[in-house]
């Protein structure tokens, strides 16, 4: 079975300064790594997937299989950046596009 | 830009009573998923349909829980008793032929 762990529930930084969600998972196979973003009281929306390697909003996201990590980055953060991001995971196959979700991280980013 | 819309967004119910979290899904899309999220925890995911049949579904889903596609273009989610601890956010989401995740707004349910 897949697991994905987000260990910070919150993460407080301040504009402009560097920021890092981490995100780990397990699975024997090859997943599908994803990173959600969840604006106050808005619907969940896609950020990144691993397999376009795309910067969005300045974040970036890659894969390491080796320590099955796939922390979400970005160099400067912007007070709009505050939000819940989620890490989820897709095995394909037969599960096409189930995915498991992580706890979740809110970001706030302070002025 | 197309949206996944569900609704109503806020359910209240008694429990034991039978609801429907109704979704229109983006309509060239093919798969159709049900998750939810309890207040303070992870989404989960519950049910997947594809081809007018339940591809995949979760623990959480048991008899209590029934998907349909009435018409071609609404994705029902029913309960059939409510219980308390079915009190969630309950997201629909769909999804074309590659991925491309659509989720809607949300419904969330309060059962009292």
């Amino acid at each position: 079975a897949q697991r994905v762990t987000q260990p910070e529930k919150l993460l407080s930084v301040f504009k402009g300064a560097p920021v890092e969600l981490k995100c780990n998972y397990s699975y024997s196979g090859s997943p599908e790594l994803f990173w959600y973003v969840q604006y106050s009281r808005q619907r969940l929306q896609l950020l990144l997937r691993h397999i376009s390697r795309e910067s969005i909003k300045g974040f970036t996201a890659d894969l390491n299989k080796g320590e099955t990590s796939f922390h979400l980055k970005k160099p400067f953060a912007q007070e709009e950046d505050s939000a819940m991001y989620y890490c989820a995971l897709s095995a394909g196959g037969t599960s096409y596009g189930k995915l498991t979700f992580g706890q979740g991280t809110i970001l706030t980013v302070h002025p | 830009e197309p949206e996944v819309t569900q609704t109503p967004s806020h359910q209240v119910t008694q429990m034991g009573q039978e609801v429907i979290l109704r979704c229109v899904p983006i309509s060239n899309h093919l798969y159709f998923y049900w998750y939810r999220q309890i207040l303070g925890q992870k989404v989960e995911f519950l049910v997947s349909f594809y081809n007018n049949e339940i591809s995949e579904k979760s623990e959480i889903f048991d008899d209590q829980f029934s998907v349909e596609r009435p018409d071609g273009s609404n994705f029902t989610l029913k309960i059939r008793s409510t219980k308390l601890e079915d009190s969630a956010m309950y997201f629909c989401a769909s999804l074309p032929d590659s991925y491309g995740y659509t989720f809607g707004s949300g419904t969330r349910l309060t059962v009292v």
